[in-house]
């Protein structure tokens, strides 16, 4: 099974701040790699897909980058409603596994 | 708008079976492949199975291979989760999600979950 593993596992950061999230792959996974956002009690909602296209209807301050084994979720201008957790998936191969998450609070 | 709509859940006693209903409106059911992907209280996401588009090919986790069954209703746009053997380590939100990219997989559409607690 492909390992995923992101860093760090929660961060504290203030509106307007650049937030940038790593996922580290235990294998190659070409850009077969996919971000969600999930609120509390909520479903995760799809903001990246293959590494760098951003989900239709996605504010284009979320951006995704990389290939192979690390990739990079940013998010330039910290916005009160991206409060939430995290989760990178890779879909390389079955079975599908998502990164433990990250959590992002309110500094 | 897509829709879908996760039913099923409960409190079940260990050992015992539940089946789960994902109903899917909005769009072209059949023409998805459908996943199901389920997250422990307080935990992270963790993918349970999938089926393709005509119902023929299905994957499972290991954790679930031989006690859970997916399958589908193209007719009644509904996809099905068969839960037997059920022990505590399986008590999760269920979210039903729609595969919508071409290369690779990506759920564009999750349903709301449905919590299924097995306890005695």
């Amino acid at each position: 099974d492909i390992q995923m593993t992101q860093s760090p596992s929660s961060l504290s950061a203030s509106v307007g701040d650049r937030v940038t999230i790593t996922c580290r792959a235990s294998q190659g996974i070409s850009d077969y790699l996919n971000w969600y956002q999930q609120k509390p009690g909520k479903a995760p909602k799809l903001l990246i897909y293959a590494a760098s296209s951003l989900q239709s209807g996605v504010p284009s301050r979320f951006s995704g980058s990389g290939s192979g084994t690390d990739f990079t979720l940013t998010i330039s201008s910290l916005q009160p409603e991206d409060f939430a957790t995290y989760f990178c998936q890779q879909s390389y191969s079955t079975p599908l596994t998502f990164g433990q998450g990250t959590k992002v609070e309110i500094k | 708008e897509v829709q879908l709509v996760e039913s099923g859940g409960g409190l079940v006693q260990p050992g015992g079976s539940l089946r789960l209903s994902c109903a899917a409106s909005g769009f072209t059911f059949s023409s998805y492949w459908m996943h199901w992907v389920r997250q422990a209280p307080g935990k992270g996401l963790v993918w349970v199975s999938r089926i393709n588009s005509d119902g023929r090919t299905t994957t499972y986790a290991d954790s679930v291979k031989g006690r859970f069954t997916i399958s589908r209703d193209n007719a009644k746009n509904t996809l099905y989760l068969q839960l037997n053997s059920l022990s505590a380590d399986d008590t999760a939100v269920y979210y039903c999600a729609r595969d919508g990219c071409t290369n690779g997989v990506c759920y564009t559409s999750w349903g709301q979950g449905t919590l299924v607690t097995v306890s005695s």
